[in-house]
């Protein structure tokens, strides 16, 4: 067990529908990170968050956004979904966000967009 | 930015044979190379890294080697058992600034009893 909770594990949803995928970081890491997986694009960075900041923004979609609370757990929403919005999404964690870290990953949360 | 491949896709050995993933990057900054293990239902695990600082690095079966020279790096598993199956993934980093590793495609390890 990482340490890093992600829920929930499965979404169905409709295309044109908001969603909202939720992680709760390992006790005392400060950084969140966004994953989407798929078949075709392997791993791909998408937002990282350090104590309530973005730090770092890859290839994220404008109809996604996220969010750290005080609390430091971290949401993730996707609005106006398309059928290639289906992927796994993880969430990871780390201690810091300064310097090469150890990344914690969740165990994802399946999205089907159907 | 960073381009990091990985190869092979899949990679199929039996019980006891050794097995061997190599991964390419572009960037010559980079500096700090993690793999990861992802087994079915979970997420990416982190099992070793290596950085730029030295040429191989082990971990009981494991093992990974770096050539800067020719930006590549690979992982070794000797001995290989069947909870050695899982989907490997490498991945390249800068120290310093945001870490942002830049991962692999990945490779589908079976090990056959």
């Amino acid at each position: 067990d990482s340490g890093v909770t992600q829920t929930p594990k499965h979404l169905i949803t409709a295309t044109g529908q908001r969603v909202t995928l939720r992680c709760s970081p390992r006790s005392g890491d400060l950084s969140v990170y966004w994953y989407q997986q798929s078949l075709d694009q392997g791993l791909q960075f998408l937002i990282q968050y350090y104590n309530g900041e973005e730090r770092a923004k890859g290839n994220i979609l404008e109809r996604f956004s996220a969010q750290q609370f005080p609390d430091l757990h971290s949401e993730l929403n996707l609005s106006s979904l398309e059928l290639g919005d289906s992927a796994l999404y993880f969430c990871a964690s780390s201690a810091g966000g300064g310097t090469n870290e150890k990344l914690f990953f969740g165990s994802g949360t399946q999205l089907s967009v159907l | 930015g960073e381009n990091v491949e990985q190869h092979p896709s899949t990679l199929s050995v039996q019980e006891g044979d050794s097995a061997v993933i190599k991964c390419t990057y572009s960037d010559s900054a980079s500096n700090y190379f993690p793999w990861y293990k992802q087994e079915l239902g979970k997420g990416p695990q982190l099992i070793i890294d290596i950085r730029s600082n030295v040429g191989e690095k082990k971990d009981q079966r494991i093992a990974v080697t770096l050539n800067k020279t020719a930006k590549h790096f690979s992982l070794h598993i000797t001995e290989t058992q069947p909870e050695d199956s899982a989907v490997y993934f490498c991945a390249a980093s800068q120290e310093g600034g945001s870490y942002i590793p830049t991962f692999g495609r990945g490779t589908s390890l079976i090990v056959h009893p």
